[in-house]
């Protein structure tokens, strides 16, 4: 199978950290990818790895470890703003389909 | 806007009618993934295609679905003889390349009410 596993839902407080892991099957594997999309809006691209190791773009960071089939997204000095949901995501077989997971719901309190 | 433009945004349709839905993708784009979402889940993926050609439509029904990407005009998600089960929001990507590190840039979606 190629499907893509994350908890359904997050809470932290604004300004602490947050993991939101990701675990995939290991078929046909390229690379792993992050979006975001906030209620009622078009999922944004976050982030790409395909080697193992942590991604860096301002506040949030990506990581993969291929010999674990995981990797997680961290968000760090959360805010308000970063409530949303949170996809990783995959190709599939053949490297055209892309398969999503179902998505962490972010919850920032303040 | 040199985003992904989708319209219609919302969409009523009574059951047995057709829906059409289109995407612009963005400029300098040649490639267009529609997907399907419904209330509180994951994207599924529909159909990806290249101008003029479908490349892979496996996440479509065999029935009553189709999607076309011309050479010229948008790319358009065609749904025959609409069901309740057909409503909900549908999302085009474009993106610059068809490799695993291409980045997609998602449209802000058709919603599909069925009546």
């Amino acid at each position: 199978g190629q499907s893509l596993e994350q908890p359904s839902e997050v809470t932290a407080v604004e300004g602490a950290i947050v993991q939101i892991n990701c675990t995939y099957q290991t078929s046909g594997f390229y690379g792993l990818s992050w979006y975001q999309q906030h209620d009622g809006g078009a999922p944004t691209f976050l982030s790409y790895n395909a080697l193992d190791g942590l991604e860096e773009t301002g506040r949030f960071s990506s990581f993969l470890s291929r010999s674990d089939s995981y990797g997680y997204l961290l968000l760090q000095e959360l805010q308000m703003k970063d409530s949303a949901s949170y996809f990783c995501a995959r190709r599939g077989t053949g490297g055209f389909k892309t398969i999503f997971g179902a998505g962490t719901r972010l919850f920032v309190k303040a | 806007n040199a985003g992904v433009m989708q319209n219609p945004r919302h969409l009523v349709r009574r059951r047995g009618q057709e829906a059409r839905l289109r995407c612009s993708p963005m400029k300098g784009h040649s490639h267009v993934y529609w997907y399907r979402q419904l209330p509180e889940e994951g994207l599924k993926f529909m159909v990806y295609l290249q101008k003029e050609n479908i490349i892979d439509e496996s996440g479509m029904p065999k029935e009553r679905f189709s999607a076309e990407f011309p050479k010229e005009g948008p790319s358009i998600l065609r749904i025959q003889q609409v069901v309740r089960g057909d409503s909900a929001a549908y999302f085009c990507a474009s993106s610059g390349g068809q490799g695993a590190d291409q980045p997609q840039h998602f449209g802000d979606g058709t919603r599909l009410s069925i009546l």
